[in-house]
């Protein structure tokens, strides 16, 4: 079965960069999606299509895509962008959808 | 503004059947698919499967096939997820979620399966 694969866990000090990746075959061919989860709350788009960003997003967020990786970057990371995120995809076909893992990102 | 609302928390004993109900508001609800997404607690996201509201299309993940249905109303805008015969390991948080984007996502169920 398609897997996407997250790091567990990445740190960073607040206004420091923040990169998280996802890893999966099919990426080249299907668009990435990620969101963020807070304790206790639904997830939250954050980025769509590899890099488009909805409405009411901050700015610091954004998503590139390269082969078999997809790349959340938070830019100047604050504390409040401390959260679990998980990134979404399609297998080759189209028909499955995965999630990654999770990442958790810490703000020391 | 656009939302989904979803139904109660449930507790359910191993064996039995829950029905989860997700209602839309805010937009055309046959305009965009609804997935389905659960969460045991201290885990990923699963994503369990998704319906076309317009058709009732659905397809489903290979691990719920044939324990579960999801089917709507549209004179109501509600989509519903049924999972039968339940077991402790069915114990999480189900999510609906709108369009291939998941960009508004229910506030979750809790599914409790205790006997």
């Amino acid at each position: 079965s398609y897997e996407l694969t997250q790091p567990p866990s990445v740190s960073v000090s607040p206004g420091q960069t923040a990169r998280i990746t996802c890893s999966g075959d099919a990426l080249p061919k299907q668009y990435a999606y990620w969101y963020q989860q807070k304790p206790g709350q639904a997830p939250v788009l954050v980025i769509y299509k590899d890099s488009e960003r909805p409405s009411g997003i901050p700015e610091r967020f954004s998503g590139s895509s390269s082969g078999t990786t997809v790349t959340l970057t938070i830019s100047g990371v604050q504390a409040e962008d401390e959260a679990d995120y998980y990134c979404q995809s399609a297998d080759s076909s189209g028909t499955i959808t995965v999630f990654g893992g999770g990442t958790k990102l810490t703000v020391l | 503004q656009v939302q989904l609302v979803q139904s109660g928390a449930e507790v359910k004993k191993p064996g039995a059947s829950v029905k989860v109900s997700c209602k839309a508001s805010g937009y055309t609800f046959t305009s965009y698919d609804i997935n389905w997404v659960r969460q045991a607690t201290g885990q990923g996201l699963e994503w369990m499967g998704w319906m076309n509201p317009n058709s009732g299309n659905t397809g489903y993940a290979q691990k719920f096939q044939g324990r579960v249905t999801m089917t709507r109303n549209t004179s109501i805008s509600t989509a519903y997820m049924e999972l039968s015969s339940l077991r402790s390991e069915d114990t999480a948080v189900y999510y609906c979620a709108r369009d291939d984007a998941f960009d508004i996502w229910g506030q979750g169920t809790m599914v409790t399966v205790s006997s």
